[in-house]
């Protein structure tokens, strides 16, 4: 079975800084897609950004791009010139051919003045 | 466009009592997904279907029950309601080509389901 593990389970940074937020997952499959969704207090979930795992570059979304290293199974998520709506829980999601979306336990940011 | 629409978006429940929450979608999605997700945690797959008329089991099926008979609604039934099940409940639909993968889920605002 696939997991995926988020092992910063709350984070804090200040307003214009940077911060990383670090993913993992474990998979036999070759193909699959790699997610980042972002839940706000509204508990409404957002794409923040997708990454296919054939595409040897890193996606790159505005202020969000991620560092992917498919051998390390390793899938970090940076976030530049925070902002303070960019607080949210922020999950790692993991889909394969059948498309079912496997979530790490997620990451409380904290963007501070 | 609304989206994907969830009602209600808060219920209390006692032991033993039965509800459906309800999940539309005017998107034209074929795929649709049923998660839950508990205090602290990610969430889980209850169910999920991959058009009209059929529907599997996720990570979590227990205690409840999906019928999908139009593209637009998904209904998720839960049955002899139990403590366990108090969560937040999440449905989401994707548009998704034959054999094709890793497309946008969009997600409904949420059901919080407490069970006392």
């Amino acid at each position: 079975a696939q997991t995926v593990t988020q092992s910063q389970p709350e984070m804090s940074v200040q307003e214009a800084e940077t911060v990383t937020l670090s993913c993992t997952y474990d998979t036999s499959e070759n193909n699959y897609y790699l997610f980042w969704y972002k839940q706000p207090p509204s508990r409404q979930m957002i794409l923040v950004i997708r990454q296919e795992a054939y595409k040897q570059q890193n996606a790159t979304e505005n202020r969000f791009s991620v560092n992917f290293q498919k051998a390390a199974k390793s899938f970090s998520l940076k976030i530049s010139d925070s902002q303070l709506g960019d607080t949210a829980m922020y999950f790692c999601a993991w889909s394969g051919t059948a498309s079912k979306l496997t979530f790490g336990t997620g990451t409380r940011l904290q963007v501070t003045l | 466009n609304a989206g994907v629409t969830q009602t209600p978006k808060f219920r209390i429940l006692k032991i033993g009592q039965s509800m459906t929450l309800q999940c539309a979608q005017d998107m034209n999605h074929n795929y649709m997904y049923w998660y839950r997700q508990d205090p602290g945690m990610g969430l889980k797959l209850i169910y999920y279907s991959v058009g009209a008329g059929i529907t599997d089991k996720g990570e979590v099926p227990n205690g409840y029950n999906v019928s999908r008979s139009t593209t637009e609604d998904f209904p998720l039934r839960l049955e002899l309601a139990a403590p366990s099940q108090t969560s937040v409940y999440f449905c989401a639909s994707s548009y998704l080509t034959s054999g094709g993968a890793g497309g946008e889920l969009f997600f409904g605002e949420g059901s919080r389901l407490t069970v006392l």
